[in-house]
């Protein structure tokens, strides 16, 4: 199993550009999310789904679009980039039940100039 | 609402002390996981120890020891003669089991520091 997957690892964006961070699991986890975290604020949650077909609003979801067609795939998108957005983003899943473990990829470092 | 605090934002000890983590959660849920995650320097997310409400039993892990106590909100982590490879940051996590899509929701974070 590769686990969580993301890409790209690094990526520099431009004001205003858009872009789609990529996450992929090959669990057959239900449950999958996007945090973002920065500097002294630990992960917050952007958005998160339990099942395809099903997307949820997270803690900071603004500018920020997200949909689950399979269970294997849950893509970030930034429609219009902003500083603010600079950040590291991680994708995670776990199977459905709440006790279990959260399962992260490795992060997309994203810088917005 | 649900909320997780770590008030130590860094700590910094000797190479063969112990240290302690704090953390401190509010929830109206009776029903709860908590969790301590690590990152180190590489920047990967790495799962340590989960605890769910209904165990207070303390857990000891090699040289690392989770004191969960419920009376006081409180779910801190120890590390027992520290090493250099010990260094990173620190999560504290909790996740309502019922409500809110059993989402998971973080601390601040400490960055511990173990000097040789």
């Amino acid at each position: 199993n590769a686990g969580v997957t993301q890409t790209p690892k690094f990526q520099v964006l431009k004001t205003g550009q858009s872009m789609t961070l990529q996450c992929a699991q090959d669990m057959n986890h239900e449950y999958m999310s996007w945090y973002r975290q920065d500097p002294g604020m630990g992960l917050r949650l952007i958005h998160y789904s339990v099942g395809a077909g099903i997307t949820d609003q997270g803690e900071v979801p603004n500018g920020y679009n997200v949909s689950r067609s399979t269970t294997e795939d849950f893509p970030l998108r930034l429609l219009s980039a902003a500083p603010s957005q600079t950040s590291v983003y991680f994708c995670a899943s776990r199977p459905g039940l709440a006790g279990q473990e959260q399962y992260f990829g490795p992060g997309t470092r994203l810088t917005v100039t | 609402a649900q909320k997780v605090t770590q008030a130590q934002t860094e700590i910094s000890v000797v190479e063969k002390e112990d240290v302690t983590l704090d953390c401190v959660y509010e929830t109206r849920d009776t029903t709860y996981y908590l969790f301590w995650y690590k990152q180190p320097p590489s920047g990967e997310l790495v799962f340590l120890i989960r605890r769910n409400s209904f165990d207070e039993q303390n857990e000891i892990s090699g040289r690392y020891s989770w004191n969960f106590q419920k009376s006081t909100s409180s779910f801190n982590f120890t590390i027992t003669a520290s090493q250099v490879v010990d260094s990173a940051v620190y999560f504290c996590a909790l996740r309502p089991v019922y409500n809110q899509g059993g989402k998971l929701v973080f601390g601040q974070g400490t960055e511990l520091s173990v000097k040789p």
